[in-house]
């Protein structure tokens, strides 16, 4: 089945560590984004790629980075700089023939 | 500042009944999308408007973009318990391909 895969679906870690969060598609979509969603708040943009081997700064990029070494792959890290890491990330895709971004299912980060 | 504003914030609806929401921009719209999220889940897509006073349905969902493209609204018809989520507006805002900026949300709850 194609599809949007992020793991793992629930992540808690200690103040102070980086933490990568996974985000794999096989829909062959060229574009990949990340974002970071939380209460009462619509979706922020955090870092998209479009190509490999580039991506760009969204809105709220300060405190995390990204790598695109593959298509289908697109890891979200969130550093020890990020001042509010608690939140739901979201990963989509997008391929130059699609409609819309298809998300995938979210990863809930706690840090405590 | 939200640059795209979504109208209520919540709402409850009795099953049956009709239901009404609205996304409003400060900006011209090149694209305006629709989707609906479970709490704590990915995004689905619902719909894609572009074209000043388009109109689709999908069911009992109807979405419009009105015809200077500043505001769309999404109408769901005889609600069912299956409509309760939350409901966000994604708008192109740019000419920058793949930026959407994003709604803070409408939660809908369907009573019986």
């Amino acid at each position: 089945d194609g599809g949007i895969t992020q793991s793992p679906k629930y992540l808690f870690r200690k103040e102070g560590q980086n933490v990568t969060l996974s985000c794999e598609q096989n829909l062959n979509h060229d574009a990949m984004y990340w974002y970071r969603q939380d209460p009462g708040q619509g979706l922020r943009l955090i870092y998209y790629s479009q190509i490999v081997n580039d991506f760009q700064k969204g809105d709220i990029a300060e405190g995390y980075s990204v790598s695109r070494e593959k298509k289908e792959s697109f890891p979200l890290t969130v550093t020890s700089a990020q001042k509010n890491p608690t939140a739901f990330y979201l990963c989509a895709s997008e391929g130059l023939s699609t409609d819309t971004q298809y998300f995938g299912p979210g990863t809930r980060l706690t840090v405590l | 500042s939200q640059e795209l504003e979504q109208s209520p914030q919540s709402l409850i609806v009795q099953e049956g009944k009709n239901l009404t929401i609205n996304c409003t921009s400060s900006k011209t719209l090149y694209g305006l999308y629709w989707y609906k999220q479970k709490y704590g889940e990915g995004l689905i897509f619902l719909m894609m408007l572009q074209k000043g006073g388009e109109e689709k349905s999908h069911e009992k969902i109807t979405a419009k973009l009105d015809e200077k493209k500043q505001q769309s609204s999404l109408h769901i018809t005889a609600s069912q318990p299956s409509h309760a989520g939350i409901y966000l507006c994604g708008a192109d805002i740019s000419d920058s391909w793949g930026k959407l900026q994003f709604g803070a949300g409408t939660q809908v709850v369907v009573t019986p």
